[in-house]
Order: C-alpha cells, then sequence, then structure tokens
C-alpha cells in the first residue's frame, strides 16, 4: 500500500472554475500535510501546509483536512491558465524525519 | 540570496561511471533530503540528513551515497551500482525541530549515455 494516493489525472477545468484535487495517506499517525505545485522541468513549490482538521485558506487556495477519514484536498477556486501544472500532495511522517509524496495530479486550466 | 543551489543542472553519466550532484543552502537548515523523480512517480527519498556528520537512508539507498561534512553541503554520489539513474534530482532543507516545511532546490537532470 502506498502511503500517498493521488489521483493521477488529468485533470481539466475552465477558467474561472474551481479545481478539486485530492489526497488519502496510510499513516494514521501523521500530523502535518502540504501541497506542493510543480511545473514541468521544475521542482516542487510549497502551497499550503495544514496541520489541524478543517480548512485553511490562503488567497484562491484552501487546503481542507479529514484526519479521521486520512484525506486532505486542495482546492483552487477562480483557476487561471496559470494554475496548470503538477500538484503534489506531501505527508510528514508520524517519526517526523521523512515526507512522503503522491503522484501529484496534473491539473490543466483552459482558457 | 538565500536559498538551495544544486548544480549542475544536466549531467550525463557513462556506464561504469560514478558522478557526484551539488546541493548547497545558505538557510541555515539543519535537515536536508535528497530525492529521485522518475515520469508519473511521486518523489522517492534517497537519503536525509538531520545534522552534521549523520545521514540515514531512504527508501531507494541502493547505488547511492552521500556525505554531510558541513552543514550547507549535502553532496549525492550516483554510484555504478545503480543501475537504472536517469532521472530528475531534488534535493530540499528543512530547518529542523519542530520547522515543518521543505523547501528544493531547482534540481539536477540526470541522463546516461
Amino acid at each position: 500500500q502506498k502511503e500517498v494516493e493521488q489521483n493521477s489525472g488529468p485533470l481539466s477545468v475552465p477558467e474561472g472554475a474551481i479545481a478539486s484535487l485530492n489526497c488519502t495517506y496510510s499513516d494514521r499517525g501523521s500530523q502535518s500535510f502540504f501541497w506542493y505545485r510543480q511545473y514541468s522541468g521544475k521542482s516542487p513549490e510549497l502551497i499550503m501546509s495544514i496541520y489541524s482538521n478543517g480548512d485553511k485558506e490562503d488567497g484562491r487556495f484552501t487546503a481542507q483536512l479529514n484526519k479521521a477519514s486520512q484525506y486532505v484536498s486542495l482546492l483552487i477556486r477562480d483557476s487561471q491558465p496559470s494554475d496548470s501544472a503538477t500538484y503534489l500532495c506531501a505527508v510528514r511522517s508520524n517519526t517526523g524525519n521523512q515526507f512522503y509524496f503522491g503522484t501529484g495530479t496534473s491539473l490543466t486550466v483552459i482558457p | 540570496d538565500g536559498g538551495i543551489t544544486q548544480s549542475p543542472k544536466y549531467l550525463f553519466r557513462k556506464e561504469g561511471q560514478n558522478v557526484t550532484l551539488s546541493c548547497e543552502q545558505n538557510l541555515n537548515h539543519d535537515a536536508m533530503y535528497w530525492y529521485r523523480q522518475d515520469p508519473g512517480q511521486g518523489l522517492r527519498l534517497i537519503y536525509y540528513s538531520q545534522i552534521v556528520n549523520d545521514f540515514q537512508k531512504g527508501d531507494i539507498a541502493e547505488g547511492y551515497s552521500v556525505s554531510r561534512e558541513k552543514k550547507e553541503s549535502f553532496p549525492l554520489t550516483v554510484t555504478s551500482a545503480q543501475k537504472n539513474p536517469t532521472a530528475f534530482y531534488l534535493c530540499a532543507s528543512r530547518q529542523g525541530g519542530g520547522a515543518e516545511t521543505q523547501y528544493f532546490g531547482p534540481g539536477t537532470r540526470l541522463l546516461v549515455l
């Protein structure tokens, strides 16, 4: 069983729509969760981190965490073509020393 | 400028050759990491180091070696024992202690001739 699972996509949404990206994880003791954006050929850049159950908003981005369901999601409101990228979900291990990444979801925002 | 630098951007390896990828950070971060990324796959941990002169194997350490002689430097050697080295290699650092976030360098793309 993979530590972190994401739908690989591709996910296509029209400009201005809401994009919803999902992630599940296997380690019930995990406490820290991250969303990274990765443009083609580039390194990942942090978008959001979330540590508590519920929603966390930052501009057009909202991260949602449900530890009971072992589920993390990222919502992108008012999607822009510049949001087209691969989004990686990452989970910090229970021991705190390692981070596990999903395979990423490819998002395309259609103008 | 503060940040993480990786060099070279592209690296070509001949069969049987060892090659070393450089990773330097001036963020004064304690922890450093090496990941490998293959097409369609997530990042897989090769090695990580929490403090100078100490490092631990990740999930795919076979065929790789590292050193951590200085806080700011964490070079990765891809040895001839790594039979499928073609990948995008990413170095990351984290402040350490309770700090959660990893920051990534720009990456090195390794190709086999």
